[in-house]
């Protein structure tokens, strides 16, 4: 079954960068689109960023556009999320995911990584 | 990024159908998907392009979308769907999701 294993997250202090990664297997990585989503505590759902297939295009929330970098190495089976200039917003459990399609819905998630953002 | 609007909570009886909606602008023109998220895990993709079920997803579970609201209904429900949902949108290329739906059966 697929399976992706997110790691990198921690404490960091405002202003702090962190770079979280997220191992995929089991699947063609290079075939689909991936995705970082975000869940603050007891909150819901926000979309953070998204890459296509070849790494060709990136697309981010208003919230983290010019602080958050996304990218992906295929040979690797890896993708990753580059965060900078850290907020105490930006706290929350990171997610990535799978597209089940182009521009569809997420068919499979990992188990997420917590950041944490505190002085 | 694109914005959708659910309600907080629904109630429901065991057996009996629930119904969860989700609104936005011409949210019927683009494809919908739902997530199911019980405490402590991941979330589950439970539909997806409006209708469909992914492998694994029980068939009460169905989706609907037209106009500005998609619907996501489970009929006969069970004490196992007690959980939060979540729809969730593509639009110009930003995702959007619902504020999530707490789904108690009671």
């Amino acid at each position: 079954d697929v399976h992706l294993l997110e790691s990198g997250g921690g404490l960091v202090q405002p202003g702090g960068s962190l770079r979280l990664s997220c191992a995929a297997s089991r699947f063609s990585f290079s075939s689909y689109t991936m995705t970082w989503v975000r869940q603050a505590p007891g909150k819901g759902l926000q979309w953070v960023s998204t890459i296509t297939s070849g790494g060709d295009s990136t697309y981010y929330a208003d919230s983290v556009k010019g602080r958050f970098s996304i990218s992906r190495d295929n040979s690797k089976d890896t993708l990753y999320l580059l965060m900078n200039d850290l907020r105490a917003e930006d706290t929350a459990v990171y997610y990535c995911a799978k597209e089940v399609l182009l521009w569809s819905g997420f068919d499979y998630w990992g188990q997420g990584t917590l950041v944490t953002v505190s002085s | 990024s694109y914005e959708l609007t659910q309600p907080p909570s629904e109630s429901v009886s065991p057996g009996q159908t629930a119904t969860i909606t989700c609104s936005g602008d011409k949210l019927g023109d683009k494809f919908a998907s739902w997530y199911q998220q019980k405490p402590g895990q991941s979330p589950v993709l439970v539909i997806y392009q409006d209708t469909k079920r992914p492998a694994g997803i029980p068939e009460r579970f169905s989706g609907s979308n037209s106009g500005n609201t998609a619907t996501l209904t489970i009929s006969g429900t069970q004490a196992a769907d007690e959980a939060d949902y979540y729809c969730q949108a593509w639009d110009s290329s930003t995702a959007g999701f619902g504020g999530g739906t707490k789904l108690t059966v009671l």
